[in-house]
C-alpha cells in the first residue's frame, strides 16, 4: 500500500523567499507522483506530476519538483513566491496496478508575508 | 473548454433529509470519482465508476450512494444526512487506467446540513 507524508501542516514564507514544501512517500513499486494546489472553496488543480522520464519536473505558476528515489521525496520548491501562492497544497501518490486511486497526504498550508 | 463541472456551488440541507449532489465532465473520460473533504484534510475517497463498473471504497458509510447514468454524468445521493456530513464533497474524473493518471477536479459541492 502506498502512503504520503508532508512534513509541516503550515508553512509561512515571505513574499519573494523560496518556498519548501516536503513530501515523502512509501510505496513497494514505482510510485506516480502529484502536486496539487487548492485555493479557498474550490476544487483541487494539478501543478505537476511525475510518472517516468526526468526526474525533475516543471508545472505552472513556477512550481517545480523533483523525484528522489534514494530519499522516497518529491518535494515541491518555487524560488520566489508570490502573494497569489497563498493556498492549501496536497502531494498525492498512485501506482500503475490496481486501481487508479490517489493517496493524498494531509496538505500543507502555504501563508505567503508581504 | 473541457472540464468538470459540479452543481450546486453550495448546498443547504436539513437533517435526515436526502440530498442529491451533481457531477458532470466534457473531457469523455472513463473514470468518475466522489471525494469527502472535510475542514482542513485531504480528500477523501468515497467511491468510483469505471464506466458503469461501480467500486465503493470499504468504509464508504451506506448512507452515501451513487449513480451514472451515462458518461457525461454522476450523482451523490446521501440518503439521510447527519451532522457529521457536512463537508466539500469534490468530484474528479480521469481517463481509463493505464493511460493516464492525472485525475481533474471539479470546483465542489460545499454541504452544509442544518
Amino acid at each position: 500500500a502506498q502512503s504520503v507524508t508532508q512534513l509541516g501542516s503550515h508553512v509561512s514564507v515571505s513574499e519573494g523567499a523560496l518556498v519548501l514544501l516536503r513530501c515523502n512517500y512509501s510505496s513497494s513499486v514505482p510510485p506516480y507522483l502529484f502536486w496539487y494546489v487548492q485555493y479557498p472553496n474550490q476544487g483541487l488543480q494539478l501543478l505537476l506530476k511525475y510518472t517516468t522520464g526526468a526526474t525533475l519536473v516543471k508545472g505552472i505558476n513556477g512550481f517545480e519538483a523533483e523525484f528522489k528515489k534514494s530519499e522516497t521525496s518529491f518535494h515541491l520548491t518555487k524560488p520566489s513566491a508570490h502573494m497569489s501562492d497563498a493556498a492549501e497544497y496536497f502531494c498525492a501518490v498512485t501506482t500503475i496496478q490496481g486501481a487508479q486511486k490517489l493517496v493524498f497526504g494531509q496538505g500543507t498550508r502555504l501563508t505567503i508575508n508581504p | 473548454d473541457a472540464m468538470v463541472i459540479q452543481n450546486p456551488r453550495y448546498q443547504v440541507t436539513q437533517f435526515g433529509k436526502p440530498v442529491t449532489l451533481s457531477c458532470s465532465q466534457t473531457l469523455n473520460h472513463n473514470v468518475m470519482y466522489w471525494y469527502q473533504q472535510k475542514s482542513s484534510q485531504a480528500p477523501k475517497l468515497l467511491f468510483h465508476y469505471y464506466d458503469k463498473d461501480f467500486n465503493n471504497e470499504a468504509d464508504t458509510p451506506d448512507n452515501f450512494q451513487s449513480r451514472r447514468p451515462n458518461t457525461s454524468f454522476c450523482f451523490l445521493d446521501i440518503r439521510s444526512p447527519g451532522l457529521g456530513d457536512a463537508a466539500m464533497y469534490l468530484c474528479a474524473t480521469s481517463r481509463e487506467p493505464g493511460n493516464s493518471y492525472e485525475q481533474y477536479f471539479g470546483p465542489g459541492t460545499r454541504l452544509t446540513v442544518t
